[in-house]
């Protein structure tokens, strides 16, 4: 089945360690997101990918990087892990099915711990 | 980002009975979502809705796009416990970013 895929589900990191988290998709669509959810919080949109095209929120931490090498894949690297970027980290895409109809669909997510 | 609220922010009801919520922002959209989120999982796609004043139906939810285009309402009618977790809208003026409101936690009581 088509799908949006993370890997890992669950991330254990260091304070101060580099960790990345992993998203990949089979359903070709061009645009790419990454979203912070903490507990009991709404997701929160940390920046998305239209084709190549970066777009960053204004007010995501420079801490939070992407990239994204093809269109199956992205990846969110947060340089410098603190006890504050412990979050469900889920990963979106979606792809304009003209007239401006645009579904998005989700990862099942992963869960990121700092110790 | 956008702020957009949800009300109630959290529901306990008996099975069988209607559900009602909505999502409200500050901004016009063009495009509003529903999702049915469980703990420890993505967001799943329950309605899409593209038009001010539009009603779609999925089963025994229906979800309206307010005709302000700042609005958005959905209904889960004979609620089972299956319908438990927790209900985001998300909405879309133009590019690609959509905008998540505060949620509504919905529980069944059997």
């Amino acid at each position: 089945d088509a799908m949006v895929i993370q890997n890992p589900r669950y991330q254990v990191t260091q304070f101060g360690k580099p960790v990345t988290l992993s998203c990949s998709q089979t359903l070709n669509h061009n645009v790419m997101y990454w979203y912070q959810q903490k507990s009991s919080q709404a997701p929160k949109l940390l920046f998305h990918y239209y084709d190549k095209d970066f777009n960053n929120e204004a007010d995501t931490p420079d801490n939070f990087q992407s990239r994204r090498p093809n269109t199956s894949f992205c990846f969110l690297d947060i340089r410098s892990p603190g006890l504050g970027d412990a979050a469900m980290y889920l990963c979106a895409t979606s792809r304009d099915r003209g007239q401006g109809k645009v579904w998005q669909y989700f990862g099942p997510g992963t869960r990121l711990t700092v110790t | 980002g956008q702020q957009l609220n949800q009300s109630p922010q959290s529901m306990f009801i008996q099975e069988g009975e209607d559900v009602s919520m909505n999502c409200t922002s500050s901004s016009i959209f063009n495009t509003w979502l529903w999702y049915k989120q469980e703990p420890g999982e993505g967001p799943v796609l329950l309605i899409a809705l593209y038009k001010a004043g539009e009603l779609t139906s999925n089963g025994r939810l229906t979800a309206q796009f307010g005709i302000t285009r700042k609005d958005s309402f959905l209904n889960i009618s004979a609620s089972i416990p299956s319908d438990v977790g927790i209900y985001f809208c998300a909405g879309r003026y133009t590019g690609n970013q959509f905008y998540f409101g505060t949620g509504t936690s919905l529980t069944v009581i059997p």
